[in-house]
């Protein structure tokens, strides 16, 4: 089966640029999407389509995908960005699928 | 505004069966995709399959000989029954909206219901 594979833990300092991979065998051909999920919370759709912005999502909140890795960025973070963060594709190798990364947690130190 | 809403029962015993239904409003079921993702506490997601507007369904090889999807568009909800539960299923349970009509390989959630959580006891 398709495995995508994030960072478990991601620091970074208010004000500065985070940045989280997601990697996968030729993921660069597929379309990713991420997620972020605060505790208690459900996930919400931050990107779609690898670099496209849902409407309310803010334009610091970017993404791209190439080659074996997706990446989603984040600039000038703030403390509400602290989060969980997924990144997920479509995979039909082993059978159609739905993939997720198994997560990265954002901390804004 | 498009809203979701998982109901069903907190506690189920191993063994039992699992059932939840979701309740959707401002939106009409078709003509989209609506799945079921489960999230243990602490951990990952896991996509459970779809079931389409058609009512036609689909479910991952690990779990097709346990899972049904169900959905009645004249009530506009959706329903997941999961069989021969173990404490390996206890999870937060999300019914979502995928925002794709047709083309499923481009398959992502727009909508989450809040989350329903499952506790897998006797």
């Amino acid at each position: 089966s398709y495995l995508l594979t994030q960072p478990p833990s991601v620091s970074v300092a208010p004000g500065k640029t985070a940045t989280i991979t997601c990697g996968g065998n030729d993921i660069g051909s597929k379309s990713v999407h991420w997620y972020q999920q605060k505790p208690g919370q459900a996930p919400i759709l931050v990107i779609r389509y690898d670099s496209d912005r849902p409407s309310g999502i803010p334009e610091r909140v970017s993404g791209s995908n190439s080659g074996n890795t997706a990446t989603l960025t984040i600039s000038r973070v703030e403390a509400g960005d602290e989060a969980d963060y997924f990144c997920q594709v479509w995979d039909s190798s082993s059978g159609p699928n739905v993939v997720f990364g198994g997560g990265t947690k954002l901390t804004v130190l | 505004q498009v809203q979701l809403q998982e109901s069903g029962p907190g506690l189920v015993k191993p063994s039992e069966t699992l059932s939840l239904t979701c309740t959707v409003s401002g939106e009409s079921i078709s003509p989209y995709y609506w799945s079921w993702i489960r999230q243990p506490p602490g951990k990952g997601l896991e996509w459970l399959g779809y079931v389409y507007y058609s009512g036609s369904t689909y479910y991952p090889p690990s779990l097709k000989s346990r899972v049904t999807m169900s959905v009645d568009t004249s009530k506009t909800q959706f329903s997941l029954r999961l069989t021969s539960v173990t404490a390996a299923d206890s999870a937060i349970y999300y019914c979502v909206k995928a925002s794709t009509t047709t083309t499923i390989t481009q398959m992502h959630f727009d909508y989450w219901g809040q989350g329903a959580l499952v506790t897998v006891s006797s």
